[in-house]
């Protein structure tokens, strides 16, 4: 069955260090992949796109590497600050003729002053 | 532009009951998606509407419905509420067919309490 895991539910980090969270997908084949960061009680906002064929981007201290071999995404926050705390959440589409994305369960994300 | 807006914030329904959750796009997107969001099971996909249409369906149960009117308003239904219908539904809005390519703009949510 097809199944995004991201690889903690909750990951603490110090101000300053780069903080990096992990998309791991089985039996998908996505031609794209995004990122979002949802905070308490709001709805998620979009952060980056990727494609199947890009294997970076980056904006500004964000930067996402998606390898489909590996079948996984990367999402690195450089210099993290206490307001990147937030859930972070990877979605997928599903492929040709899709019109949907499918999510992960998130990642929650504290920086630590 | 205005961002995407849904109304009620917040809903108290007892089970058995019916209701129904709107959602404004924002102007421009022609593209509707709602998501159930609960604790367990993470952001889930309920349906997505394009022109009218409904192009998508998750695995939820026919209790879910949903609709979208010719101005890419969308309403969501649910009937015979369950106490597992407890949850944050949201809606999200994208200027062109998606496949993947578009981002997402998300409302802030209805949350939905069944008792």
């Amino acid at each position: 069955s097809q199944k995004i895991e991201q690889n903690s539910e909750a990951l603490n980090i110090q101000e300053g260090k780069t903080a990096t969270l992990t998309c791991n997908y089985t039996n998908y084949s996505p031609a794209y992949l995004q990122w979002y960061r949802q905070d308490p009680g709001r709805g998620p906002v979009f952060l980056l796109l990727i494609r199947e064929n890009e294997k970076e981007k980056r904006k500004e201290r964000l930067k996402v590497t998606f390898d489909t071999t590996l079948k996984q995404s990367l999402f690195h926050i450089t210099a993290s600050q206490p307001a990147d705390s937030a859930t972070y959440l990877c979605a997928l589409d599903r492929g040709a003729g899709s019109y949907q994305l499918t999510f992960g369960k998130g990642t929650k994300l504290s920086v630590i002053p | 532009k205005a961002g995407v807006t849904q109304t009620p914030r917040y809903l108290i329904k007892t089970r058995g009951q019916q209701v129904t959750l709107s959602c404004s796009p924002i102007s421009g997107h022609r593209s509707v998606s709602w998501y159930q969001q609960t604790p367990g099971q993470g952001l889930q996909f309920l349906f997505e509407y394009f022109s009218e249409t409904q192009r998508n369906k998750g695995n939820f149960p026919g209790r879910f419905s949903g609709r979208q009117f010719s101005n890419s308003r969308s309403e969501m239904n649910v009937s015979t509420l369950e106490l597992g219908d407890s949850a944050l539904y949201l809606c999200a809005s994208s200027p062109n067919p998606g496949q993947g390519r578009d981002e997402q703009f998300f409302g802030p949510g209805t949350r939905l309490t069944v008792l």
